[in-house]
């Protein structure tokens, strides 16, 4: 059961361009929303994150876009540079059983050409 | 500079053998979580754990069992291991004060022929 729809699965843009992805969920339950980078051969670093009682929020190039009412939230990334090539996943976090987990997107691998 | 470390990068193992898996972080977190990454399923929890001892089903547990003596240890154990559970391991830990950052290790390649 997939709580987290994450869309493109893939995503190449040139250089200067600005990547969006998308990710949407149902479960209400959830109470932040974080974003990780992964480059290849590495884990997962958490890039930004956000609450659902705010609707955007920068981190120098990146901002996540937070529609409540729709259950949608986005990542942008402006003036994207060919070291922003990596995989990025969108996640949710809730409190199950005794503490907080992550549900994960499945993932959108981002391609920014030179 | 905080650390999550992975007793193997690449492993290789029999079908029906038992496997370890250890992860060690340094910083002191209460959480600790293990995940199985697949090209195209992204990353699903296996097992984690809030303090020593004490353990959580994850998503997809079947197949897994963990084992936390120490706060700054936490192991995946495949009983018998199986063809379907070559995947990318990931270890990760996270304070409960910021339980949104997790801190993953490098993750471990296992290959099960």
């Amino acid at each position: 059961q997939q709580q987290v729809k994450q869309s493109p699965q893939s995503l190449i843009v040139q250089k200067g361009g600005i990547p969006i992805i998308n990710c949407a969920y149902e479960n209400t339950a959830f109470d932040y929303f974080p974003w990780y980078q992964q480059f290849p051969g590495k884990g997962p670093a958490l890039l930004i994150a956000i609450r659902p009682d705010v609707s955007e929020k920068k981190e120098g190039r990146f901002t996540i876009s937070f529609n409540k009412s729709a259950k949608q939230f986005s990542l942008h990334i402006m003036d994207s540079q060919p070291g922003d090539s990596a995989t990025y996943f969108c996640a949710a976090s809730d409190f199950a059983g005794s503490n907080y987990k992550l549900t994960f997107g499945k993932g959108t691998l981002l391609t920014v050409n030179p | 500079d905080v650390k999550v470390t992975q007793s193997s990068r690449y492993l290789v193992k029999r079908t029906g053998e038992k496997v370890f898996l250890e992860c060690v972080q340094d910083m002191d977190h209460e959480n600790m979580f293990w995940y199985r990454q697949d090209p195209g399923l992204g990353l699903r929890l296996i097992y984690f754990s809030y303090d020593v001892k004490m353990k959580e089903k994850g998503d997809i547990p079947e197949g897994y069992s963990v084992s936390r003596e120490k706060k700054e240890r936490f192991s995946l154990i495949l009983e018998s291991a199986s063809t379907n559970q070559t995947s990318m391991y990931l270890c990760a830990s996270s304070l409960t004060t910021r339980f949104y950052e997790q801190f993953f290790g490098p993750g471990t390649r296992l290959t099960v022929l």
